[in-house]
């Protein structure tokens, strides 16, 4: 069974750079689409965006000047960089899978989540 | 404010039956485009309950079931329990600038 473990710094200050790994185990990361999610602290989930094991991206419009996701097939994880971040950056990240790009896919599994906090 | 609306909550006691309603537009479940919804109990991620807006993943109780009819979903929860309480949010793809992958505000359960 897949499994998928986010890992990366808990705290990033005001104008840095965000980075976060994505560990996949129990499976490969070929033939699969590799997402972001995040989730600020009582609020609702926003896509950030995704990598197919291609190497093609799509991104949330509203994120897309600063974000970067990338894939290390030798080492089964995807990366995320969120740049020049503010406090309303804070938030639960998650890494997630999807089967196919087609909408008739979901989110799943998803990995527990790590709180990124954005302060000085 | 999300592409996808969901009440903010809704209560129910044991054993009752519960709905969560989703509406989105014509760029999202209006164009044919499937829901999926997930249950995320406090303090861990979330989970897949339901995807292509009527099927259950195996493992999850038959008591959880979705519809989909225009531009809304639902999801509904019958003999409600207690640890059903959790939040739940809906999920489709919006074809407008959006964002793509878009979830709803998120619906809080709460079992009285």
């Amino acid at each position: 069974q897949v499994q998928l473990q986010e890992s990366g710094p808990g705290l990033v200050k005001p104008s840095e750079t965000l980075s976060l790994t994505c560990t996949v185990s129990g499976g490969y990361v070929n033939n699969y689409y590799w997402s972001w999610i995040r989730q600020p602290p009582g609020k609702g989930l926003e896509w950030i965006g995704y990598i197919y094991y291609s190497g093609s991206t799509t991104y949330n419009p509203s994120l897309k000047s600063r974000v970067t996701i990338s894939l290390d097939t030798s080492k089964n994880q995807f990366s995320l960089k969120l740049s020049s971040v503010t406090a309303a950056d804070t938030a639960v990240y998650y890494c997630a899978r999807r089967t196919s790009n087609s909408a008739s896919f979901p989110f799943d599994p998803w990995g527990q989540g790590t709180l990124v906090t954005v302060s000085s | 404010q999300s592409v996808l609306t969901q009440p903010p909550s809704v209560s129910g006691a044991p054993g009752q039956r519960v709905t969560i309603s989703c509406t989105g537009s014509s760029s999202n479940i209006g164009t044919g485009y499937d829901v999926h919804w997930y249950q995320q109990l406090p303090g861990t991620a979330p989970k897949l309950l339901i995807y292509a807006n009527t099927n259950r993943p195996s493992g999850v109780p038959d008591r959880f079931s979705g519809s989909k009819s225009g531009t809304s979903a639902s999801l509904a929860i019958t003999g409600l329990q207690a640890e059903d309480e959790a939040d739940y949010y809906c999920q489709s793809y919006d074809n407008s600038l959006s964002g793509n992958w878009v979830f709803g505000g998120g619906t809080k359960l709460t079992v009285l």
